[in-house]
């Protein structure tokens, strides 16, 4: 499985935007990018997923680049309950593919009033 | 959106016991489930897909014997950990996924078992 990097940690205070930077230099052309976040002690929760085109739905945008090999997930207005761990995960969209996510160690987003 | 329930979400039982935990997809029917395992601090594990109808594939690892999983309906699949010990004390959450590709994830809260 094609394997992602993010950083361990970010900081953003509440009502601001926040960024999260997701690299994948070894994407290939079926994945699909995903990302779910965590919050403490419940199961993860769907964000948003695309393939090529910049996506945005009520939770979030997802940016990715033009070659593909990073993403960023944008929270336009952080909130406390915005505090989480973010995950993003390559999901192989060929049709001989499991489905299954590998979850990485994602991003601890810390969000101060 | 889609609600998927898993139950209970904590137990705590002596050695040697076997725990049942239970999974449904509440508003959709799930062609496959996935069961994870998640210790203290660290990322979720996979540890198994099962596909309604059919026997379940597990992770490298993962012992088949010891976390049975049945999924004989489109809306309910369980694990059962035999025999736990505790170092099988972990938080075991499932998700599932409905037909069609690319169709996300949907989790439940997870259960939090702890083997004393």
């Amino acid at each position: 499985d094609a394997k992602t990097t993010q950083p361990n940690s970010m900081e953003s205070n509440e009502e601001e935007p926040v960024h999260l930077p997701c690299n994948h230099s070894t994407i290939s052309g079926t994945d699909y990018i995903h990302w779910y976040r965590q919050l403490p002690s419940q199961g993860p929760e769907y964000v948003i997923h695309g393939l090529t085109s910049n996506v945005n739905n009520r939770m979030a945008s997802l940016a990715i680049a033009e070659d593909r090999k990073s993403s960023t997930l944008i929270l336009h207005r952080a909130t406390l309950r915005d505090a989480a761990v973010y995950y993003c995960i390559l999901r192989d969209g060929a049709p001989y593919n499991t489905d299954k996510l590998i979850f990485g160690t994602g991003t601890r987003l810390q969000v101060f009033p | 959106g889609a609600v998927v329930s898993q139950h209970p979400s904590r137990v705590i039982c002596k050695s040697g016991t076997s725990v049942k935990i239970e999974c449904r997809s509440l508003d959709f029917q799930a062609t496959t489930m996935f069961w994870y395992r998640q210790f203290p601090k660290k990322s979720l594990m996979l540890m198994a897909t099962s596909n309604e109808g059919s026997k379940a594939t597990y992770e490298q690892g993962v012992e088949k014997d010891k976390f049975l999983i049945n999924h004989a309906s489109l809306t309910l699949s369980t694990l059962t950990v035999t025999s736990a010990h505790p170092e099988d004390s972990s938080f075991y959450i499932c998700s599932a996924r409905s037909s069609g590709r690319n169709q996300p994830q949907h989790f439940g809260d997870g259960t939090r078992l702890s083997i004393l």
